[in-house]
């Protein structure tokens, strides 16, 4: 089992719709981060959280550290929304990565 | 505030040749990490700089791959002699110390025929 898990692995969604992905982990964490990977391979710092929530623009993205989950959000999603989302968690000083969500939000 | 620059974007080797690249990191950011990310998997890390001492390279295959980062800036890493399930994408990341300010590069998609 991988220490940090995410669902669901692709989504499909049509424009306009509230979007959730989530991520749960198994190990004591520092931090977590959620990441956007564009198909040209480059990563984006999305947010980078280690308690409640935090929101930028239609982004939104939650923690519940009793829970160890984290859920990332997005409302109104767009076509440019398309793109690999990935959960990773900072223990210590390393990073631990989900394998990512890909997500198509069609017109 | 300049990203991480990592060079080239993309490279194309056949088997057996060699093949560097080169990530130049924030500046002022004392550790660098360098990721090796297969297609649909989550990034692998390779090797951990703190300034130019290894933290970690515990998943370097060592018999082909090889990092540095003379003067605790730059870093480059090579592949020599490639295989076919090398093809990647390399990322390059930077932070401050304890993992603030965690920045990746656009990473350089290397393909081996």
């Amino acid at each position: 089992k991988n220490e940090v898990e995410q669902s669901p692995q692709n989504l499909t969604a049509q424009e306009g719709e509230f979007i959730t992905i989530n991520c749960s982990y198994s190990v004591g964490i520092s931090a977590l981060h959620w990441l956007q990977q564009h198909p040209g391979g480059g990563i984006v710092s999305l947010f980078m959280l280690s308690s409640g929530k935090k929101k930028h623009g239609r982004l939104i993205a939650t923690i519940n550290i009793q829970e160890k989950h984290s859920s990332l959000h997005i409302t109104a999603s767009h076509p440019r929304d398309s793109a690999v989302y990935i959960c990773a968690v900072r223990v210590t000083n390393k990073l631990i990565f989900g394998t990512g969500t890909l997500l198509a939000v069609q017109p | 505030e300049a990203g991480v620059a990592q060079s080239p974007r993309y490279k194309i080797i056949e088997k057996r040749q060699s093949v560097a690249f080169w990530c130049n990191p924030i500046s002022g950011h004392a550790t660098l990490y360098w990721y090796q990310q297969i297609l649909g998997q989550g990034p692998k890390l390779l090797i951990q700089f703190q300034n130019n001492g290894v933290v970690d390279d515990s998943q370097l295959p060592k018999d082909r791959f090889s990092a540095e980062r003379l003067k605790g800036v730059d870093s480059t890493l090579k592949i020599q002699p490639a295989k076919l399930e090398d093809s990647a994408v390399y990322l390059c990341a930077s932070s401050l110390q304890g993992a603030t300010g965690y920045t990746f590069g656009s990473g350089t998609r290397l393909t081996v025929v």
